[in-house]
């Protein structure tokens, strides 16, 4: 079956590490993003990659750090610069550039102990 | 003004009722426009796309107002089962990029 991936469902880290969240899609998919939820509150774009080996910064993209080296994957990196890092993290991908809706992974909910 | 705005809710609806959402934008050269429904801790999935002409699947019609810059989602007969948060995304194209926002969601409850 066709999708996204993400892994873990949920992580726990201590103040002051980094952490990578994996997100994988099999959908042959160019684009990619990555978005942030907090609790009641909309879907904010941290960043965003149209093709491989290029991405671009969303609206709150400090803190984080992305690489798209292979098409199908597009890990994102909350680094200690992230001051409030607890949320739920959400990877999403389209098929072509005009018109097409985002498929979403199931998640990533990241808590700062 | 924030680009897409929608009534968080939440709006608890008795069985059966017809209930309403609009979500306006602020771009006027906004191109694509879709309804996303979001049960609690899971991910968005995508309800329905919304076209100019209005659109229809079921119990949910979509419409698009470009002059008021506003789209609707409209629920027939409500069921338990639609009970969840409702997104509404504005997509605008610009420079071989697409700018893509998602409102902050209506809450549904339906209640029995």
């Amino acid at each position: 079956d066709g999708g996204i991936t993400q892994s873990p469902k949920y992580l726990f880290r201590k103040e002051g590490q980094n952490v990578t969240l994996s997100c994988e899609q099999n959908l042959n998919h160019d684009a990619m993003y990555w978005y942030r939820q907090d609790p009641g509150q909309g879907l904010r774009l941290i960043y965003y990659s149209q093709i491989v080996n290029d991405f671009q910064k969303g609206d709150i993209a400090e803190g984080y750090s992305v690489s798209r080296e292979k098409k199908e994957s597009f890990p994102l990196t909350v680094t200690s610069a992230q001051k409030n890092p607890t949320a739920f993290y959400l990877c999403a991908s389209t098929g072509e550039l005009l018109g097409n809706e985002q498929f979403f992974g199931p998640g990533t909910r990241l808590t700062v102990l | 003004r924030k680009e897409v705005e929608q009534d968080p809710g939440p709006f608890n609806v008795p069985e059966g009722a017809t209930v309403a959402f609009n979500c306006t934008y602020s771009n006027s050269a906004s191109q694509s426009f879709f309804w996303y429904r979001q049960d609690c801790r899971k991910e968005p999935k995508l309800l329905m796309s919304v076209y100019s002409s209005g659109n229809e699947d079921g119990r949910f019609t979509a419409q698009l107002n470009r002059a008021s810059q506003y789209i609707s989602l409209l629920i027939r007969d409500s069921k338990l089962s639609d009970s969840a948060t409702y997104l509404c995304v504005v997509i605008l194209y610009s420079g071989g990029y697409q700018k893509v926002t998602f409102g902050t969601g209506t809450k549904l409850q339906v209640i029995p």
